[in-house]
């Protein structure tokens, strides 16, 4: 069965780092384009990072120097480090399966990241 | 950037109402348009995309259309289980969402 299954949210202070973990099975994360997505409390859905097949990585200008997103194949896992974190980065974080011409097609379910003194 | 605004923000229907959601890009995204639904507490869920190949699996009551920047998302014939949040989101430069339409029993 095709599943990704995230891991790792928790309670962070302002400032600080935190790194959440996203499991595939039923495929390989290193030959597909895979990437993360929150949402805040309440709100809508914000695209946050991505890495292509080749390894490439993008994120969002609001991420951008404090995020980085990686991935160990031999794991078959996707990786989120989080630093700086502010309390504007609260909220559900989804991974999920990117084809360039079926968008995203296969998620998460989400863990909690809650940036909070 | 390229902004997605999608209208209205809320809608309320009865079921066996046509739903129908616009979604306007901020420039052209030819056909690289999807359509997500998602309900309380659950991951997104793909509906539609390429702006209107219907994903494996979801009802054909679902159908989508448009290109460039006018897209939308119809509902023939609304279900009890359709009622949730819908956002459409450009893939054509980067990845960006609209803000979201809630679909309430009315």
């Amino acid at each position: 069965e095709v599943q990704l299954v995230e891991s790792g949210g928790d309670l962070v202070q302002p400032g600080g780092s935190l790194t959440v973990s996203c499991a595939a099975s039923g495929f390989t994360v290193s030959s597909n384009y895979m990437s993360w997505v929150r949402q805040a409390p309440g709100k809508g859905l914000e695209w946050v990072s991505l890495i292509s097949g080749g390894g490439n990585t993008y994120y969002a200008d609001s991420v951008s120097g404090r995020f980085a997103i990686s991935r160990d194949n031999s794991k078959n896992t996707l990786y989120l480090q989080m630093n700086s974190l502010r309390v504007e980065d609260t909220g559900v974080y989804y991974c999920a399966r990117y084809v360039t011409s079926d968008a995203f097609d296969i998620w998460g379910q989400g863990t909690m990241v809650t940036v909070s003194s | 950037d390229i902004q997605m605004t999608q209208s209205p923000f809320t809608l309320s229907a009865s079921v066996g109402d046509r739903v129908t959601i616009t979604c306007r890009a901020g420039q052209s995204i030819s056909d690289y348009l999807a359509w997500y639904q998602q309900k309380p507490g659950k991951a997104p869920k793909l509906l539609i995309y390429k702006a209107s190949s219907l994903q494996r699996g979801v009802p054909s009551r679902f159908s989508g259309s448009g290109s460039g920047t006018e897209f939308t998302l119809t509902i023939s014939s609304l279900q009890p289980d359709d009622f949730a949040t819908y956002y459409c989101q450009q893939y054509y430069s980067y990845w960006m969402f609209g803000q979201g339409t809630k679909v309430e029993i009315k």
